[in-house]
């Protein structure tokens, strides 16, 4: 069975780069139809999709966050990164990474997700 | 993108059935079948209960169903029980790759 674990720095400073990492247990990142995600949810507040990539470069990213976003996968550690660069206090909450099917060619419209990871909560404070 | 809406809260009996709307634009849903549903436990991680606006994953509950009508998709839940007490999201894809939540319902078992 699939699982997905986020790990990285729970508290990051104002204007830093938030970095986190995402490990695939129970598969690997280049089998199968696709995407490795991040969402967002800030504390109290509904879920926000980050972006995503498939591992043959394929990569999409929310408008809203493009320009300060980097999502990278790992194939050699079967890892999914994320880097998120000039952070605000805005950019506080739990950051899960997430598998969503499914991604067969350029026609294709991968739009659901199973699994999540846990999640993990990042603090933008100084 | 902006975020698909659906009502802030719903509410029913257990027992009962309660229906959750999600509604989009037409550049949000394209008219597509490409609309999912997850269910979020306080604390916990999201899961996915609907997929491709009707499929129930191997696992949930046929209690819980889905379906659309033009940019509007519903979750149904007939039968309320205590456990369904959560909060619920809807999920489109929205093109290029890209997908759209909903703002979220909380669901409450009176």
């Amino acid at each position: 069975q699939l699982q997905m674990q986020e790990s990285g720095p729970g508290l990051v400073k104002p204007s830093e780069i938030l970095s986190l990492t995402c490990t695939v247990s129970g598969g690997s990142i280049t089998s199968g139809p696709y995407f490795w995600d991040w969402i967002r949810q800030p504390p109290g507040k509904g879920l926000e999709w980050i972006g995503g990539m498939h591992y043959s470069g394929a990569t999409s990213y929310n408008t809203s966050l493009e320009s300060r976003v980097t999502i990278s996968v790992d194939t050699s550690k079967n890892q999914l990164s994320l880097k998120l660069r000039s952070v605000t206090a805005a950019d506080t909450a739990v950051y899960y990474c997430a598998r969503r099917c499914c991604y067969f060619d350029s026609g294709s419209r991968p739009n659901w997700f199973d699994p999540w990871g846990q999640g993990t909560l990042v603090t933008v404070s100084s | 993108q902006s975020a698909l809406t659906q009502p802030r809260s719903v509410s029913g009996s257990p027992g009962q059935p309660v229906t959750i709307s999600c509604t989009g634009t037409s550049s949000d849903f394209g008219g597509s079948v490409y609309v999912s549903w997850y269910q979020q436990h306080p604390g916990k991680a999201p899961t996915l209960i609907i997929y491709d606006i009707t499929v129930r994953p191997s696992g949930v509950p046929d209690r819980f169903s889905g379906s659309k009508s033009g940019n509007t998709a519903s979750l149904t839940i007939s039968g309320l029980q205590a456990e369904d007490e959560a909060d619920y999201y809807c999920c489109s894809y929205a093109g290029s790759y890209t997908v759209v939540f909903g703002g979220g319902t909380r669901l409450t078992v009176l």
